[in-house]
């Protein structure tokens, strides 16, 4: 069945390293895939996403990467910082064949050590 | 910024009382959706709304669940019986008609006793 999961459920990073999350997924036909960010309380915020038409999509400090002959998916975040500390979920979609509900990954927690 | 509201953020309630959970998406979407998530879990998908009806639900979005859009800025989420089992965080999302990126609101802590 369709399901998509995270290689680790936490990373702890130093700051001013890089960070890279990781997420399988299952689903050949998913064309749309998204990651957030959840910080303690609050509801999940959107970083970044990409198209199955696309294999790399920069945004400010993240970089996501889909590979889509392995099915993976990976984020990157530059020069972490204390304030990137959060859960991070990876989710996908195939909107070619529904109105968008997003599946969703475990999570991974990044810890960022000053 | 516009961003996408709930209320209340925590309700308790008795296990078979009625809830309604609120939320008001970004004003010019058209899409619509609840998710939950159970403490330490994943988010999962309950049901999408589109056009005044639904537009796909999940397993969990059994007859104790509906989704109403009484007027032109409230979207609700109703459990009529409420169970044990129904204590999550109730998160509201709303998208635009041409893009897919969903907008999260901060959610609503629901515990049943």
């Amino acid at each position: 069945g369709e399901s998509v999961g995270l290689h680790l459920p936490t990373l702890s990073v130093q700051e001013g390293d890089n960070s890279i999350i990781n997420c399988a997924y299952s689903n050949s036909a998913s064309d749309y895939f998204i990651w957030y960010k959840q910080e303690s309380g609050k509801g999940p915020q959107f970083i970044i996403d990409i198209r199955s038409n696309m294999d790399k999509r920069q945004g400010q400090r993240v970089t996501v990467l889909l590979n889509k002959t392995v099915k993976h998916l990976s984020l990157q975040i530059a020069a972490t910082q204390p304030g990137d500390s959060a859960v991070y979920f990876c989710a996908e979609n195939h909107y070619g064949g529904s109105q968008g509900n997003l599946i969703f990954g475990k999570g991974t927690k990044l810890s960022v050590k000053p | 910024e516009p961003e996408v509201t709930q209320t209340p953020s925590h309700q308790v309630t008795q296990m078979g009382q009625e809830v309604i959970l609120r939320c008001v998406p970004i004003s010019n979407h058209l899409y619509f959706y609840w998710y939950r998530q159970i403490l330490g879990q994943k988010v999962e998908f309950l049901v999408s709304f589109y056009n005044n009806e639904i537009s796909e639900k999940s397993e969990i979005f059994d007859d104790q669940f509906s989704v109403e859009r009484p007027d032109g800025s409230n979207f609700t989420l109703k459990i009529r019986s409420t169970k044990l089992e129904d204590s999550a965080m109730y998160f509201c999302a709303s998208r635009g008609g041409t893009a897919y990126e969903q907008y999260f609101g901060p959610g609503t802590r629901l515990t049943v006793t």
